[in-house]
């Protein structure tokens, strides 16, 4: 079974550091891919990020990016430049590609608050 | 292009009474997605549609919960009666399936909470 573990309930930073928010990861599949989406008080998901099983290089959007350790099952979100507006919970979530259109499995979250 | 539409946005209801949230999934997907969200949880899977066939209501409490996707577009999730413990965030997301080694994001609405008092 697959599992997503996000140990961090709660994260600060201040205002235009870097954070990281970890992310570990439970599968027997060879592939799979691994989301982060932002949701903020507002209650949407909002997809930030993808990292796929195979893919070389760790994925890049903008000021995500995914350090992505395949060994160690753990795709960590870094944000860099943090913003006010970036005070959100975030959820790692997982899915297997090679089985149709399957539902994601999240983690429990953790909420990050930048501070001015 | 608009996004995924979910109506209402909030509802408060006394429990026993039977509740209906509606989904317009994102144009052209073709699998659509009821999670439900609990306070302090991530989302959790009840029923998903490829095109109009339930194809995983595995998760779904079928003795109070009902979903339908008629024509393949829009959704309803029904809950009748719904009780105390059905409080909670709402969510459909919808993907277009790219096949087996396809990125397949899913994008979510803004949901509905719901509170049963």
């Amino acid at each position: 079974a697959q599992k997503i573990t996000q140990t961090q309930p709660g994260m600060f930073v201040q205002e235009k550091e870097a954070v990281t928010l970890d992310c570990t990861y439970d599968t027997s599949d060879p592939s799979y891919g691994l989301f982060w989406y932002k949701q903020p008080s507002s209650g949407e998901m909002i997809f930030l990020i993808y990292q796929g099983s195979y893919d070389q290089q760790n994925a890049t959007e903008g000021r995500y990016s995914l350090n992505f350790q395949k060994a160690r099952k753990s795709a960590n979100l870094v944000i860099s430049a943090s913003q006010l507006g970036d005070s959100a919970m975030y959820f790692c979530a997982m899915f297997r590609p090679s089985t149709l259109n399957t539902p994601l499995v999240f983690g429990k979250g953790t909420r990050l608050s930048v501070i001015a | 292009e608009a996004g995924v539409v979910q109506s209402p946005r909030y509802k408060i209801i006394e429990k026993k009474q039977p509740v209906a949230f509606w989904c317009n999934p994102i144009s052209g997907h073709n699998t659509l997605y009821w999670y439900r969200q609990n306070l302090g949880q991530g989302p959790e899977l009840l029923i998903r549609y490829e095109n109009e066939e339930a194809v995983d209501d595995s998760q779904l409490p079928k003795d109070r919960f009902s979903a339908e996707r008629l024509k393949g577009v829009d959704s309803t999730l029904k809950i009748q009666p719904a009780e105390l413990g059905d409080s909670a965030v709402y969510l459909c997301a919808s993907s277009l399936y790219l096949g087996a080694s396809g990125n397949e994001t899913q994008y979510f609405g803004p949901g509905t909470r719901l509170l049963v008092l």
